[in-house]
């Protein structure tokens, strides 16, 4: 089964909007990733939060972990159409294993 | 640097050839990571090694799956025989050494592979 989960499975919003994702795992982490995939594309790394961080910031990323609930949310802000793509969390000791991912769509 | 390269980027064959698909990690990354991507499926992890040797092949999906990694510099999955169901999206990956912790990964453009 799949280590992380991501939720919803899509989103659509306007440009310039908020656009959050969260994520849901089963088990202990030493950390936890998120990526990015544009169609027909390899994933890109986007953040990397420890399990010892709370909220961690990357330009117009927000990543926010709570260990107690195994959950961790995305938060774009003032989206970009550029910003369409689909959106995985995971995790992992050695290997990672990833969700189902969320697709975002962002609407000029 | 490069990045990852994976070739061929796509590969139509007819069911029952073999297939091979080839991945340069990074330089300086001893841990590389085969994926398969389906719609039906996602994202699912085939292999991965570290330092060149296996570590875990619990995804590979059955005996006509293999991966070899004879040097730090290369690896090849192969499908022999190829059947129209293994009709996916291959990535590879590489990331510092991921043992007791993981590394950010990087992945390659993909090989898509179409066999009919």
């Amino acid at each position: 089964s799949q280590q992380g989960e991501e939720d919803p499975q899509a989103l659509s919003i306007q440009e310039g909007e908020n656009a959050t994702m969260n994520c849901s795992y089963k088990t202990s982490i030493n950390n936890l990733q998120w990526y990015r995939q544009n169609s027909g594309r390899g994933l890109v790394h986007l953040i990397l939060i420890r399990s010892n961080e709370r909220e961690k910031h990357s330009g117009r990323l927000r990543v926010t972990l709570d260990t107690s609930k195994k959950s961790s949310s995305l938060l774009i802000t003032a989206s970009r159409a550029a910003d369409t793509a689909s959106y995985f969390c995971a995790t992992g000791v050695g290997k990672l294993i990833f969700g189902q991912g969320t697709e975002l769509s962002v609407k000029p | 640097d490069a990045g990852v390269i994976q070739s061929p980027r796509h590969e139509v064959t007819e069911m029952g050839q073999e297939v091979t698909l080839r991945c340069k990690p990074i330089s300086g990354h001893n841990s590389l990571f085969w994926y398969r991507q389906t719609m039906m499926r996602g994202l699912e992890l085939l292999i991965y090694f570290n330092n060149n040797v296996p570590i875990d092949d619990s995804g590979m999906p059955e005996d006509r799956f293999s991966a070899k990694m004879p040097n730090a510099s290369f690896s090849t999955l192969k499908i022999q025989p190829s059947e129209p169901r293994d009709s996916a999206v291959y990535f590879c990956a590489s990331s510092l050494l991921a043992d007791t912790i993981s590394y950010e990964q990087y992945f390659g453009p993909g090989t898509r592979l179409t066999v009919t």
